[in-house]
């Protein structure tokens, strides 16, 4: 089975601070992503990374950037966070190959900025 | 634009089949999937279309036609454990809808 684990379930910090937020697969896939989930907005795609050290911006990259500098990692980074970026964030992978058929998600980390 | 449309709630009864449409536009489009997420639970792939049709996976199935931008995912012989959002998502990237929120009731 393949495993996305995401370092933290919950997390609080506090606005201006700078924030990790990690994500590991298993699996060897080389598609990762980072999502924010908020209610009745569905999952909306912050950036996403073909393979390493390659990254694209989805939809909502303000406010955010990531890392990948090995295969299984990909990190999300809030810069300056802002009590806007509250949210429930996912990771994602899924194999290589064009399209995405099939996706792989974490269990979620909510983040909440005070 | 890019954009999926789903209906934000349905409801239907136990024993019942129910159909979620979804309809989409993009400027680029690889396939159709569907996922399932219980609440407090990280979102499940249920399905993928690359091609006009139905594709059926036990309670669940999923048609797409392209050429009217328009999916949909049936689930039938309905249980509670039913209850739980479905989203629609196109690829490339994954690109997901808002979300309807299924409800089963006995």
């Amino acid at each position: 089975d393949v495993k996305v684990t995401q370092s933290s379930r919950y997390l609080v910090k506090r606005t201006g601070e700078k924030v990790f937020l990690e994500c590991v697969q298993d699996m060897d896939h080389e598609n990762m992503f980072w999502y924010r989930q908020d209610p009745g907005l569905g999952l909306r795609l912050i950036y996403f990374s073909y393979d390493v050290k390659m990254k694209e911006k989805g939809d909502i990259p303000e406010g955010y950037s990531v890392s990948r500098e090995k295969k299984e990692r990909f990190s999300l980074i809030l810069e300056s966070a802002s009590t806007n970026q509250t949210s429930m964030y996912l990771c994602g992978t899924s194999p290589s190959g064009g399209a995405v058929t099939e996706a792989f998600f974490g269990q979620g980390t909510r983040l909440t900025v005070v | 634009g890019q954009s999926l449309e789903q209906p934000s709630e349905v409801t239907a009864v136990e024993g019942a089949i129910v159909q979620i449409n979804c309809t989409y536009q993009t400027s680029g489009f690889y396939g159709l999937s569907w996922y399932q997420q219980h609440d407090g639970g990280a979102p499940t792939f249920l399905s993928y279309n690359a091609l006009d049709g139905l594709e059926e996976t036990g309670r669940f199935s999923s048609f797409l036609s392209r050429s009217d931008s328009y999916g949909y995912l049936l689930l039938q012989e309905l249980q509670m454990k039913d209850s739980a959002s479905y989203f629609c998502a196109y690829s490339t990237p994954l690109v997901f809808g808002k979300g309807t929120r299924l409800s089963v009731i006995a």
